[in-house]
């Protein structure tokens, strides 16, 4: 079946500009999740949101950063006034996981987004 | 201190030796372990979990020493296609379940 996909595969864009990524989970996964990974650096992990619950946003690193989820599927992950230091890949996972301590199902990535702010 | 330390590697050996990966996590509470692969430009895979008792996939065998807050990754009869950068990964607990706290990653090449 499909897996975990995201929008745009690549984004560049200026320093100061907002910018949207999307991600669509693996249909029927309620767990979703975003991190980035950093040239050189290991996966960071950003925010999580598990079913209706309130979502864990403790790993975004600054305000300019924002997600959501509408109707329990589709994310999107929102920076603002972006920096250089954004420029990184950004990960969306979802996993079958219905509460959090479920923590024995796999996490599915998809490919992620590769932003580069100029 | 980072939730997980990994060898930095690089690691290039020739096709069929034996290669080795080591990790250490910082919080004792954690219950899950996994390694993870990620291919050249690739989001990462699910390689396997790692259980009290250790655990073999075919060539591949994880252990796990809760007491040293260690857990390896052997590679045996290692074969081109197990080129790749392995991340030792470790599961949140407490206010942090659900999340993963992934390791820098070891770059594995092996070589004809």
């Amino acid at each position: 079946g499909a897996g975990v996909s995201q929008s745009p595969s690549n984004k560049v864009t200026e320093k100061g500009k907002d910018v949207e990524l999307r991600c669509d989970p693996i249909s029927g996964h309620t767990a979703l999740y975003w991190y980035r990974q950093s040239l050189g650096q290991g996966l960071e992990f950003l925010i999580y949101f598990q079913g209706n619950s309130a979502p864990d946003k403790s790993g975004l690193p600054s305000d300019r950063f924002s997600a959501e989820r509408t109707g329990g599927s589709v994310s999107t992950l929102t920076i603002q006034r972006t920096q250089q230091e954004d420029s990184a890949v950004y990960l969306c996972a979802s996993s079958l996981s219905r509460r959090r301590e479920e923590t024995w199902y796999e996490q599915y990535f998809g490919p992620g987004t590769r932003l580069t702010v100029t | 201190r980072k939730e997980v330390e990994q060898d930095p590697g690089p690691f290039n050996v020739p096709e069929g030796a034996t290669v080795a990966f080591n990790c250490t996590y910082s919080n004792s509470a954690s219950q899950s372990f996994f390694w993870y692969r990620q291919d050249c430009r690739k989001e990462p895979k699910l390689l396997m979990s790692v259980y009290s008792s250790g655990n073999e996939d075919g060539r591949f065998t994880a252990q796990l020493n809760r007491a040293s807050q260690y857990i390896s990754l052997l590679i045996r009869d290692s074969k081109l296609s197990d080129s790749a950068t392995y991340l030792c990964v470790v599961k949140g607990r407490g206010s942090t379940l659900g999340r993963l706290y992934f390791g820098r990653g070891t770059q594995l090449t092996v070589w004809p």
